[in-house]
């Protein structure tokens, strides 16, 4: 099945700094899926692409998905507290990346 | 939004014995149903895929007759984990999609956290 590869594992910011969080996949993905758990929860969903370098934003938060589909970013401007958890990445065959942590320092 | 529940939240058991996790879609109907593994600070691992009526497709490396898994109705799956031992201990979540499609949206339930004494 098709693996997405995640990284970085770990982000701390200071509260007001940007966080982006990368997927990448050796193969064309059909669509990725973005989902965030908070400490202690369980994964919420943010956001699915399909389209070839589709960009949506919800808010603060900026999803690309790369021309060739085997890339896709998460971004966040200027974090704050409650942007604190592990955002996933997950490809069509619903196998999740590993995971980025970030955590925001006030 | 689409609402799902797990039961237990979390259940403690002897080793050998048997446990079972319940996962229900409470206001959609779920034709497929994740389940997944979780250790504390990793990512989730994905165990089977559960279709309505039709056997589990497990990943690779998951024993199928030890994690039996049922999805007998478009509302409902279950996971047994049967003759557990310290190593099963973990966090069990299960998702669920609303058609076959893939891609569709997966809600995930909140959780049980099995312990094996």
């Amino acid at each position: 099945g098709q693996q997405v590869m995640q990284i970085p594992q770990y982000q701390h910011v200071q509260e007001g700094e940007d966080f982006t969080t990368y997927c990448n996949s050796s193969t064309t993905l059909s669509n990725i899926q973005w989902y965030k758990q908070r400490p202690g929860g369980h994964p919420v969903f943010l956001i699915q692409l399909v389209k070839s370098g589709e960009v949506k934003k919800q808010k603060r938060l900026t999803f690309q998905f790369g021309e060739a589909k085997k890339n896709s970013s998460l971004h966040i401007t200027a974090t704050q507290t409650t942007d604190v958890g592990t955002y996933f990445c997950a490809g069509p065959s619903m196998r999740f990346g590993a995971g980025t942590r970030l955590t925001v320092k006030p | 939004g689409a609402v799902v529940s797990q039961h237990p939240s979390w259940v403690i058991c002897k080793s050998g014995t048997s446990v079972k996790i319940e996962c229900r879609s409470l206001d959609f109907q779920a034709t497929t149903m994740f389940w997944y593994r979780q250790f504390p600070k990793q990512s989730l691992m994905l165990m089977a895929t559960s279709n309505e009526g039709s056997k589990a497709t497990y990943e690779q490396g998951v024993e199928k007759d030890k994690f039996l898994i049922n999805h007998a109705s478009l509302t409902l799956s279950t996971l047994t984990v049967t003759s557990a031992h310290p190593e099963d201990s973990s966090f069990y979540i299960c998702s669920a999609a609303g058609s076959m499609h893939v891609g569709d949206t997966q809600y995930f339930g909140p959780g049980t956290r099995l312990t094996v004494l």
